[in-house]
């Protein structure tokens, strides 16, 4: 089982400041994405990254592949309260069909 | 926003009684999805389905049995629950097996 381990688990901030979440793992991963999920709702995709070295903005929020394939970030800046949610990272190998879910970084953004 | 819809959306039941989750899409998806949610282990992979009565197992999928008889529905069996299935269950439908996955509203269940 590939494990992708997120850091950190939970992050407070006030609004305005910037952050970096964190997607590690030790396997190789032909594709990832980002969602991102608020209370009672299902996770909603944010992002997919392919190729090894890649950045993607959205907005405030800037995505990055690591060149090998094994981890990426998201670097949220100026945060605003709407930020707050449950941001999940999740990739594909290539030798499994089935997406693997991180475990999940909790924002809260206050005022 | 995907056509997924979820029932029930809440369902508290007893230790050992059956339940079952539907999940009905609009988009005519061919891959559909049951996870579920837990505290400290993100979403896991308890079955999938890529096609009409084609179906596969995910990392946890002790306990709970699927079906899928018509495109748009994706039904999750708990043949006799367990306080431990105790949990919010999430349907996810997509294009092909690489593309992004958009998810339903989630069922909350609680066994007792």
């Amino acid at each position: 089982t590939q494990l992708l381990e997120q850091s950190p688990q939970f992050l407070s901030i006030q609004e305005g400041e910037n952050l970096t979440v964190y997607c590690n793992s030790s396997s190789v991963f032909s594709s990832l994405q980002w969602y991102r999920q608020e209370p009672g709702e299902g996770p909603v995709l944010l992002v997919t990254v392919v190729t090894g070295g890649e950045v993607k903005k959205l907005k405030r929020l800037t995505f990055q592949f690591g060149d090998a394939r094994k981890d990426s970030s998201l670097h949220i800046t100026a945060a605003q309260t709407g930020d707050t949610g449950l941001y999940l990272c999740a990739g594909y190998t290539g030798t499994a069909s089935k997406l693997t879910f991180g475990t999940g970084t909790r924002l809260q953004v206050t005022l | 926003d995907a056509g997924i819809t979820q029932s029930p959306r809440h369902k508290v039941t007893e230790t050992g009684t059956p339940v079952t989750l539907r999940c009905h899409q609009t988009e005519n998806h061919r891959y559909m999805y049951w996870y579920r949610q837990d505290p400290g282990h993100g979403l896991r992979l308890i079955h999938y389905s890529y096609g009409v009565k084609d179906t596969d197992k995910g990392e946890v999928s002790d306990g709970y049995s699927v079906s899928r008889s018509k495109t748009e529905d994706f039904l999750l069996t708990l043949e006799s629950a367990t306080s431990s299935q105790t949990s919010v269950y999430f349907c996810a439908i997509s294009v092909t097996i690489l593309y992004e996955q958009y998810f339903g509203p989630g069922t909350r269940l609680t066994v007792t």
